[in-house]
């Protein structure tokens, strides 16, 4: 199971960090993901961390903005999202994988940017 | 980056009758190890994703045989053999063979 952080508001320019927590397996067994979809939108892949944190991969979207972490002592994961734009809202999805695939997600957790 | 792009955009469909999703990369999916990464998602009104076929062809567990999938190289197709009322929703394709992973658009599969 992974569940999300609640719901969040916040300004253009503001920051914010999510929060996901596993349970039910492995948790340094797997890849994690953070994948995003904007009201009425697709999919849209944000980036990716190694089982051991080593790797992060981010969406050029993104890149140099957030940044993804996680400690697997507490089965968590993380997505540190800095200078926050409008087009970031979106209902963000936790998900466990490898580095191919996703094969878990999230209830996601709503952020919406606006002043 | 990948561009995978679905088609079409919107899928109306009978009861009981086949429906199939067309899925195109902007190049081979093949990866160096001979894998080729394309997953299939069905997202139903309201719910997260749920992931159906990975590497092209392989159904996920607890997903009905009624679906399958197909392709190689760049072509690829999600087919529901006989669609039913918990098949409505948006379907995604996903290629994990480059970094960044890409998704197509999404396929709105609905009753007429």
């Amino acid at each position: 199971q992974l569940v999300e952080s609640g719901e969040f508001v916040v300004q253009p320019g503001g920051s914010l960090r999510l929060s996901c927590a596993a349970s039910g397996f492995t948790f340094d067994d797997y890849t994690m993901h953070w994948v995003r979809q904007a009201p009425g939108k697709g999919l849209e892949w944000v980036g990716l961390i190694s089982w051991d944190g080593t790797t992060p991969y981010y969406a050029d979207s993104v890149k140099g903005r957030f940044t993804l972490s996680r400690d697997n002592s507490k089965n968590s994961l993380y997505l540190q999202m800095n200078s926050l734009r409008t087009e970031d809202t979106a209902l963000y999805y936790c998900a466990r994988g490898d580095s191919f695939s996703i094969d878990h997600w999230g209830q996601g957790t709503l952020v919406t940017v606006s002043s | 980056d990948v561009v995978m792009t679905q088609s079409p955009l919107s899928l109306p469909v009978t009861l009981g009758q086949p429906a199939s999703i067309s899925c195109r990369s902007s190049q081979s999916l093949v990866r160096f190890d001979g894998n080729t990464y394309l997953n299939w998602f069905q997202q139903r009104p309201g719910q997260s994703p749920r992931r159906l076929i990975y590497r092209v062809s392989n159904r996920d567990s607890g997903v009905p045989d009624r679906f399958s999938g197909s392709g190689s190289g760049t072509d690829f197709t999600l087919q529901i053999s006989r669609v039913e009322a918990e098949d409505v929703g948006v379907y995604y394709c996903m290629q994990g063979t480059y970094w960044p992973l890409t998704f197509g658009g999404g396929t709105k599969v609905e009753i007429k």
